[in-house]
């Protein structure tokens, strides 16, 4: 019952280093999505995919970049981080990508850019 | 464009007493509600949504929502708090006629004490 995995769970990066985090889902999901968690701010979405071969901007896009690998894959790529983007980062995936679909998340990413 | 409202960052009461968490929400067309919940170091899991239907939503764990449209609420209930309930609780929007980009508020975090 592995759901949605995200790796890593913790990653350090300096200042305009390039990382990218992973998700993989093994529900055969069509929908997958990107959002960042701050204190006080709830979350937001960073980038969607409907479904495979899709990708969509979602509300705070800047400085990310996304990629539909498969079905299951979605990984989001910091090019050059910044310490505004310390937050932590979670996947989620979902059956469609219709407005009353339940969403199933990851455990979360906490990336810390110094 | 939507927005959520959630009324107190943190909330806290006795084990056994009433839980309300409140929330309120801003929507131009009748929106999908919808309450997570985070436990620590977790993702979000579903407590219940609102789609249409019956505006009393019973979900897991005991909770359950009104949906109130004259009011523009969707206010969290627990009869009798027990001390796992201890977590964050997200109150989130989504558009009918849109993909499923749920709009999420700040969080409150409840506290259970003995």
């Amino acid at each position: 019952n592995a759901g949605v995995t995200q790796t890593p769970k913790f990653q350090v990066l300096k200042t305009g280093q390039s990382m990218t985090l992973q998700c993989a889902q093994d529900m055969n999901h069509n929908s997958m999505y990107w959002y960042r968690q701050d204190p006080g701010m709830g979350l937001r979405l960073i980038y969607y995919s409907a479904s495979e071969g899709t990708t969509d901007k979602g509300e705070v896009p800047n400085g990310y970049n996304v990629s539909r690998l498969n079905k299951r894959e979605f990984s989001l790529r910091l090019e050059s981080a910044a310490p505004s983007q310390t937050s932590v980062y979670f996947c989620a995936s979902s059956p469609q990508v219709f407005g009353n679909e339940k969403l199933f998340f990851g455990s979360g990413t906490q990336l810390s850019v110094l | 464009a939507q927005s959520v409202t959630q009324l107190g960052s943190h909330v806290s009461v006795s084990e056994g007493a009433l839980v309300l968490l409140r929330c309120n929400y801003s929507s131009s067309v009748p929106p999908y509600l919808f309450w997570y919940v985070q436990y620590p170091n977790q993702g979000l899991q579903l407590l219940l949504k609102y789609t249409t239907g019956a505006t009393l939503v019973k979900g897991i764990n005991g909770f359950e929502a009104e949906f109130k449209k004259s009011e523009t609420s969707f206010h969290l209930t627990k009869p009798s708090a027990h001390m796992s309930d201890a977590a964050e609780y997200f109150c989130a929007v989504s558009d009918p006629g849109g993909y499923n980009k749920l709009i999420f508020g700040a969080g409150t975090r409840l506290a259970v004490h003995p």
